[in-house]
């Protein structure tokens, strides 16, 4: 079982749609979660952090932890063709490093 | 202030030989972290330097890819007698060490090994 697992992808939306993407984790010693956005051909850059359980919203954003679930999800509100990117999910306990899901492809078709 | 830089911004090499690639972190980050991303893939993780504690190499590949950072700033993955294999992205990120520890990532170093 790997330590971060994402939807395996390719997911599609609408323009205007809710796009919701999920990640889990293994590792119960988890505190802090990221997602992190990645245009094609360019390096990631991070979107959202979370370490409470419950949501966190900013702007068109939203995170979602559920710690004793070990889930934590993205989910993007009126989707824009602009959304269209890979999106990494990782986590990381207070001791050591962070750790990478292989990440879920987002199309958004106009 | 500056970002994460990384040299070169591309490298083409024949196989077999020694490759250097570097990275300048943020100034002030204590947490430095190389992954290696190929063509449509995720990142892989291969090495991650926090303060003066012991490096964890748990994600190097092969004994032919070793790191080092010097005085807790510039680091350099250096992959010797370099394979076809060994063609991919390979991205240098840098922290501040905490509870929301978001990694800052460079523009990375694209390696074709010919």
């Amino acid at each position: 079982q790997k330590e971060v697992e994402q939807n395996s992808g390719p997911l599609s939306v609408p323009e205007g749609a809710i796009a919701s993407l999920n990640c889990t984790y293994s590792d119960r010693v988890s505190q802090s979660f990221f997602w992190y956005r990645q245009y094609s051909g360019k390096s990631p850059e991070l979107i959202m952090s979370i370490y409470s359980n419950g949501d966190k919203e900013d702007g068109r954003f939203t995170a979602q932890l559920n710690k004793a679930s070990q889930y934590v999800s993205l989910l993007i509100r009126d989707s824009q063709p602009s959304d269209s990117a890979t999106y990494l999910c990782a986590v990381k306990t207070n001791a050591g490093k962070s750790t990478f899901g292989d990440g879920t492809t987002l199309t958004v078709k106009p | 202030g500056a970002g994460v830089s990384q040299s070169p911004s591309n490298k083409v090499t024949e196989k077999g030989k020694d490759v250097e690639l570097r990275c300048d972190p943020i100034s002030g980050h204590t947490a430095l972290y190389w992954y290696r991303q190929s063509l449509g893939q995720g990142l892989e993780f291969l090495i991650y330097f926090q303060g003066n504690s012991a490096p964890d190499k748990s994600g190097l590949p092969s004994d032919r890819f070793s790191a080092e950072r010097t005085g807790g700033s510039v680091s350099t993955l250096t992959i010797q007698r370099t394979q076809q294999e060994d063609s991919a992205v390979y991205l240098c990120a840098s922290s501040l060490v905490g509870q929301l520890e978001t990694q800052y990532f460079g523009p990375g170093t694209r390696l074709l090994v010919l």
